[in-house]
């Protein structure tokens, strides 16, 4: 059974700052991994999707890089701003459990002006 | 293209009764899946639905249901409310599945 883990779960930064959000997961077996955006009551906000196949993926200042062999995944905000203030979330499709997506508890993230 | 839509965004029920949530996939999508949001236990699939076929189900009770049109809308029931049901309820769909999902703006769902 899949478990994916985001570890802290609060991170308060500076404005401008870099900064790294990590996933963890424990089945290598993923078929792709999806980073989220969740702003208070609202839905999710797909960033970035990265297939089993490859490395990384950029959007922007958002970079996400994915390790299978280790378990694990970083998203890199450049040059962060006050609105990347959210709840960021990764989430794993497994290779035997169809589209279900299993997420990680989330990384409550302030970015102070 | 409009995005995942969600009806009715909040409601309030009491235990014992029953409720519908809808959702409506983005136009060309063909799988929609659940999920349950809340504090304690995060975001936890419910089910997946693709072409009006249940494909994949996540470890709720029978209380917890769904189906889907055959233009793709989804809807979820949920009968004999419990305390316990109050959530966030989010949707989320795909072209068929395995690719980036979009999700809704949810449901928010208060139990009294």
């Amino acid at each position: 059974k899949q478990e994916v883990t985001q570890i802290p779960a609060a991170l308060s930064v500076p404005e401008g700052e870099n900064l790294v959000l990590n996933c963890s997961f424990t089945d290598s077996a993923i078929y792709n991994l999806q980073w989220f955006r969740q702003d208070p009551g609202k839905g999710l906000t797909s960033l970035l999707l990265i297939q089993s196949s490859q490395r990384e993926q950029t959007s922007g200042r958002l970079n996400a890089s994915l390790d299978k062999s280790s378990g694990r995944s970083t998203l890199y905000i450049a040059a962060s701003q006050p609105g990347d203030s959210a709840t960021y979330l990764c989430a794993a499709t497994t290779g035997n459990a169809g589209n279900m997506l299993t997420f990680g508890g989330g990384t409550r993230l302030m970015v102070k002006p | 293209k409009a995005g995942v839509t969600q009806t009715p965004r909040y409601l309030i029920k009491t235990r014992g009764q029953q409720v519908t949530l809808s959702c409506s996939p983005i136009s060309g999508h063909r799988s929609v899946s659940w999920y349950q949001q809340t504090p304690g236990q995060g975001l936890q699939f419910l089910f997946e639905y693709f072409s009006e076929t249940q494909r994949n189900k996540g470890n709720f009770p029978g209380r917890f249901s769904g189906r889907q049109f055959s233009n793709s809308r989804s809807e979820m029931n949920v009968s004999t409310l419990e305390l316990g049901d109050s959530a966030l309820y989010l949707c989320a769909s795909s072209f068929k599945g395995r690719e980036t999902q979009y999700f809704g703006p949810g449901t928010r769902l208060l139990v009294l």
